[in-house]
């Protein structure tokens, strides 16, 4: 596609509840980062894939969130047992390699509002 | 732990005018960025700083990059209303490369007619 595409662009979800988030990077891209983005804690790092190496997981808040990236294509977050601090924007970024000249592309994003 | 620091974190300016967004980090970095972002919308890539002494323009918009200071400026020249947005610089803190970006918390720009 085009850019990185992100599914679905909402979400609303009860208290405890597991949901799921889709990230499809731009194609040819290697390198595949998670953010957060949220009203009181602005833009944080929460994941990162490059290739076939271990993903760097130190951004995640707590191990209720989980990310895989299949075929070292798509992606997914997982967010088991959903709590109301875990609403907000999950931004999905995808880059060319991970040689720090090349810049990371977003996708639109995933509303996530746990009631 | 690296921090970066925007401000102002709102700017309300007039059309035509001129002013700079101010962007400090704590550690040493070679890579900086600046993204803008509407409302409701995801982040779009402006500039790519990678080295001391980086200036890039586009447009009315023009970054800089000065290491040893560990600051950037974003440079708005003749400020028109399609400029109001959301303007992030983020730092990349690693020596390897693009891996976690630490965003700053924003700055929001309003232009008036």
């Amino acid at each position: 596609g085009a850019g990185v595409s992100q599914s679905p662009s909402n979400k609303v979800t009860e208290k405890g509840k597991d949901v799921e988030l889709r990230c499809d990077p731009i194609s040819g891209h290697t390198a595949l980062y998670w953010y957060r983005q949220s009203l009181g804690q602005g833009l944080e790092f929460l994941i990162y894939f490059q290739g076939n190496s271990a993903p760097d997981k130190s951004g995640l808040p707590s191990d209720r969130f989980s990310a895989e990236r299949t075929g070292g294509s798509v992606s997914t977050l997982t967010i088991q047992r959903t709590q109301q601090e875990d609403s907000a924007v999950y931004l999905c970024a995808s880059s060319l390699s991970s040689s720090g000249r090349d810049e990371q592309f977003f996708g639109p994003g995933t509303r996530l509002t746990v009631l | 732990e690296l921090k970066v620091e925007q401000n102002p974190l709102f700017l309300s300016m007039q059309e035509g005018k001129n002013y700079t967004i101010y962007c400090n980090y704590s550690t040493t970095s070679d890579r900086l960025y600046w993204y803008r972002q509407d409302p409701g919308k995801s982040l779009e890539s402006l500039f790519v700083l990678l080295s001391n002494g980086a200036v890039k323009q586009e447009g009315r918009l023009m970054a800089s990059l000065d290491t040893k200071a560990r600051l950037s400026t974003l440079h708005i020249t003749a400020a028109v209303h399609d400029l109001s947005a959301t303007y992030f610089c983020a730092v990349d803190p690693t020596q390897g490369g693009s891996e976690k970006l630490v965003f700053g918390k924003g700055t929001k720009l309003t232009v008036n007619p």
